[in-house]
């Protein structure tokens, strides 16, 4: 069965840094290309980065520069590094799986964990 | 960057009623790129439909998916009780991008 289990939320200063995690099991992360998306309270989603089967790992224009994804595959496990936070980067963050057909990768989610929230204030 | 605008913000139906959700991007989604979640209160999104039109797995037929181009539409045939909830559509044609989200609540 596929679970993806997050951590490391919790409550941080502006300027701070957290380091969040997603345990995976019932398949290889390695093998799949997996995203962290966030939802701020009472909003709607929002794509954060990715990281390939091959390991290139791309962002978006609100996190790049200030957050990098990262694998440890005797783990099996993704992490998100998030430095110089910001209010605005208060969200629960899922890791996500992508969705894979006939070996075509396609940047959409067929597996979510349950999140992990990040509140960013003083 | 494509907008996806989901209209309307809010239906509320009854059980056993026709719930239909739209989807418009600001330009023309590639080959019909267009995805459907659904999400419950305090749970994570359920992917129900991918492009366009191919129901996830395990996604009970009452969900189907139609359209093309910058018009999309979720359509759930007759609404269980365990079907209230909102509901978002994603383009993964050219980046990435969520709709805002249509709440389908018991009238």
């Amino acid at each position: 069965e596929v679970q993806l289990v997050e951590s490391g939320g919790g409550l941080v200063q502006p300027g701070g840094s957290l380091r969040l995690s997603c345990a995976a099991s019932g398949f290889t992360v390695s093998s799949n290309y997996m995203s962290w998306v966030r939802q701020a309270p009472g909003k709607g989603l929002e794509w954060v980065s990715v990281i390939y089967s091959g390991g290139s790992t791309y962002y978006a224009d609100s996190v790049k520069g200030r957050f990098t994804l990262s694998r440890d595959n005797s783990k099996n496990t993704l992490f998100l590094q998030m430095n110089s936070l910001r209010a605005e980067d208060t969200a629960l963050y899922y890791c996500a799986r992508h969705l894979m057909i006939s070996s075509s990768w396609f940047f959409l989610f067929d597996y979510w964990g349950q999140g992990t929230l990040v509140t960013v204030s003083s | 960057e494509i907008v996806l605008t989901q209209s309307p913000g809010t239906l509320s139906l009854s059980p056993g009623e026709r719930a239909t959700l739209s989807c418009r991007a600001s330009q023309s989604v590639g080959s019909s790129s267009l995805a459907w979640y659904q999400q419950k209160p305090g749970q994570a999104p359920r992917l129900l439909i991918y492009g366009a039109s191919s129901r996830a797995t395990g996604i009970p037929d009452r969900f189907s998916g139609s359209g093309s181009g910058t018009d999309f539409t979720l359509t759930i045939s007759r609404l269980e009780p365990e079907d209230f909830a909102v509901y978002y559509c994603q383009q993964y044609g050219s980046s990435r991008t969520f709709g805002q989200g249509t709440k389908v609540e018991i009238k």
